[in-house]
């Protein structure tokens, strides 16, 4: 139980152009959506919280108008790449909070690449 | 603010060898601690947690990990390495339930044959 899916898991898009990335709670409400970005070989980096019916709250340094993340409904939260250059090339995950016992589920990531 | 600090980027075993990955951590709150481990291009799969239950938790895989209040650390331990433990591995902390979830820079662990 408790699994959030992502999709696509991976896209290749030309600079300018916008791509959505969704992440589905399939068996559980989210009301929470956390969205992470992971550069090679590196940790991962929280991006924003959003919550659902509400604005997302992002962390420093994150361009709202660049990431923009919808969550509009308790089972699907969205992270969209305005204006993709290739330094938005990267692998974004997405993570929900359980809501029976405590942890988060993880979805399996997306591989944004840039060209 | 919480934060994780994995000490050691790369850390090299031999096959068999004990496997020890730090981890301290700095919360203002009793934490919520955790391992993750992470094989190449895929998500995360969660090895164990602390909620505040007992200090010593067994995870997946024969990992485990002891969490020290007086140390700040969450180290993680497998008695016997296998090849196939060879990952990149991330401690995080979070301080509440719904709180937002801080990961280490991670520690890559080679496994020698």
């Amino acid at each position: 139980g408790a699994v959030v899916s992502q999709h696509p898991s991976w896209v290749i898009c030309k600079s300018g152009t916008s791509v959505k990335i969704e992440c589905r709670s399939l068996d559980f409400q989210a009301t929470t959506m956390f969205w992470y970005r992971q550069f090679p070989k590196q940790s991962l980096m929280l991006m924003a919280t959003s919550n659902e019916g509400s604005k997302a709250t992002y962390e420093q340094g994150v361009e709202k108008d660049k990431f923009l993340i919808n969550h509009a409904s308790l089972t699907l939260s969205t992270l969209t790449v305005t204006s993709a250059h290739p330094e938005d090339s990267s692998f974004y995950i997405c993570s929900a909070p359980l809501t029976l016992g405590y942890g988060y589920t993880f979805g399996s990531g997306t591989r944004l690449t840039v060209v | 603010a919480q934060s994780v600090t994995q000490l050691g980027s790369h850390v090299s075993v031999s096959e068999g060898a004990l496997v020890l990955l730090r981890c301290n951590y700095s919360s203002s709150v009793p934490p919520y601690l955790f391992w993750y481990v992470q094989y190449p291009n895929q998500g995360l799969q969660l090895l164990l947690k602390y909620t505040s239950a007992a200090t010593l938790v067994k995870g997946i895989n024969g990992f485990e990990a002891e969490f020290k209040k007086s140390e700040t650390s969450f180290h993680l331990t497998k008695p016997s390495a296998h090849m196939s433990d060879a990952a990149e591995y991330f401690c995080a902390v979070s301080e509440s339930r719904d709180d937002k979830i801080i990961f280490g820079k991670g520690t890559r662990l080679h496994i020698l044959p």
